[in-house]
């Protein structure tokens, strides 16, 4: 399948910076992306959708100021938690997927700890 | 919005036997595409099968099938020949027709295969 990397895979910021989490396609264009967030032994919850070019569509209850989300590219989509807090402590995972392929390919995930 | 339900938070089955994963989903949509994912220790989501909804027929994977009734909005996943590397979280996804960008994924079930 399609390969999608997600970059850092760990990540450990003090409380009040802004971290920024990379999703790469590497070998397709991703037409729309999938940010995730996951709670230990939980599902994973959708944060954001994103089609390239346009504005992120969040869920309701993720604050669009806080999780910022870009996809400038059909290659790149970015996720930038600001002023991060020990509650936005978490595991956080990108999909993408292309216009004719129904199946999203996933990153690895980035653990993010804020301290 | 969708919603999709695993009733089974964590399951245990022998090696070589098989075992059944329940998942219902909710929508109002007629064409739309069914997958379970599977999420090991390392946490990277990798598709086990995928159902189109247009399609009657079962989807089958090696070992992996499913059975898909979509009046009663269920999809559930067979195991057979149960693997010690089968041992994960299980994740029902739904995803709205390709031309939409909604993909919701289910409470997960933990999987155990015993020796």
């Amino acid at each position: 399948g399609a390969v999608v990397s997600q970059h850092p895979s760990r990540v450990i910021c003090k409380s009040g910076t802004s971290v920024k989490i990379e999703c790469r396609s590497l070998d397709f264009q991703a037409t729309t992306m999938f940010w995730y967030r996951q709670f230990p032994k939980q599902s994973l919850m959708l944060m954001a959708t994103s089609n390239e070019g346009s504005k992120a569509t969040y869920e309701q209850g993720v604050e669009k100021d806080k999780f910022l989300i870009n996809h400038a590219s059909l290659t790149l989509s970015t996720l930038t938690v600001t002023s991060a807090h020990p509650e936005d402590s978490s595991f956080y995972i990108c999909s993408a997927r292309d216009w004719e392929n129904t199946e999203a390919f996933f990153g690895q995930g980035t653990r993010l700890t804020v301290v | 919005a969708q919603t999709v339900t695993q009733s089974q938070p964590e399951m245990s089955v022998q090696e070589a036997e098989t075992v059944t994963l329940s998942c219902t989903y909710d929508t109002s949509e007629s064409n739309y595409y069914l997958f379970w994912y599977k999420q090991p220790p390392s946490r990277q989501m990798i598709l086990v099968i995928r159902q189109e909804a247009y399609k009657q027929q079962n989807a089958t994977e090696n070992r992996f099938s499913v059975n898909f009734q979509k009046a009663a909005k269920s999809f559930s996943l067979k195991i057979s020949d149960s693997q010690l590397g089968d041992t994960a979280m299980y994740f029902c996804a739904f995803m709205k027709h390709v031309w939409g960008i909604e993909f919701y994924f289910g409470t997960g079930t933990s999987l155990t295969v015993i020796p």
